[in-house]
């Protein structure tokens, strides 16, 4: 099966904190994804990665960035974390070379910005 | 540009009742898509998708959904609804707005079931 990891279920942190959400992904994917999920809102794509040390913007990456260092971990950044950032956050991977695009999720981190 | 439209934030029904969750999709190519379900606090599963193989996709937990490109439409259907399936479900379409392998993904619908 595959796993996606996220290092926090719940997170609280303080406004203009610096903030690190951590994904693992234990299928070799080359595709990794970052999103944010607010009510009646859905998901909406933050950052996505389709190889190491390659990133792409989504539809909302402004006060975010991101790291690959390595293919199985992608990490989502809050420079400095504001209060409309308050969401869940979700961690996903894909495989391209399965051709459906199918996507694989982590568990969430619920943050708090305080 | 992909979109994905979710008829009705909430769905009630009846535990023993069918379940039909409404997914609209707009996509300038000939899209895969996905009905995902988040239970409480949880991360997305999937549940099913459509790859332009058969129309009629079965899925885990006894879902199932109809390709219909004419109504560009991917409505979820269970005959009977069960306690258990209640959770948000979402749909998505391939192909977002950054590319071929992004998803698109519907507002939600969250299914209510009463005893």
């Amino acid at each position: 099966d595959v796993k996606v990891t996220q290092s926090s279920r719940y997170l609280v942190k303080r406004t203009g904190e610096k903030v690190f959400l951590e994904c693992v992904q234990d299928m070799d994917h080359e595709n990794m994804f970052w999103y944010r999920q607010d009510p009646g809102l859905g998901l909406r794509l933050i950052y996505f990665s389709y190889d190491v040390k390659m990133k792409e913007k989504g539809d909302i990456p402004e006060g975010y960035s991101v790291s690959r260092e390595k293919k199985e971990r992608f990490s989502l950044i809050l420079e400095s974390a504001s209060t409309n950032q308050t969401s869940m956050y979700l961690c996903a991977s894909s495989d391209p070379r399965g051709a459906t695009d199918t996507q694989y999720f982590g568990p969430g981190t619920r943050l708090t910005v305080l | 540009a992909q979109s994905v439209t979710q008829l009705g934030s909430h769905v009630s029904v009846s535990e023993g009742a069918l379940v039909l969750l409404r997914c609209n999709y707009s996509s300038s190519v000939p899209p895969y898509l996905f009905w995902y379900v988040q239970y409480p606090n949880q991360g997305l599963q999937l549940l099913l998708k459509y790859t332009s193989a058969a129309t009629l996709v079965k899925g885990i937990n006894g879902f199932e959904a109809e390709f219909k490109k004419s109504e560009t439409s991917f409505h979820l259907t269970k005959p009977s609804a069960h306690m258990s399936d209640a959770a948000e479900y979402f749909c998505a379409v391939s192909g977002g707005n950054s590319g071929y392998s992004t998803l698109t993904f519907g507002k939600g619908t969250m299914l209510l079931v009463s005893p």
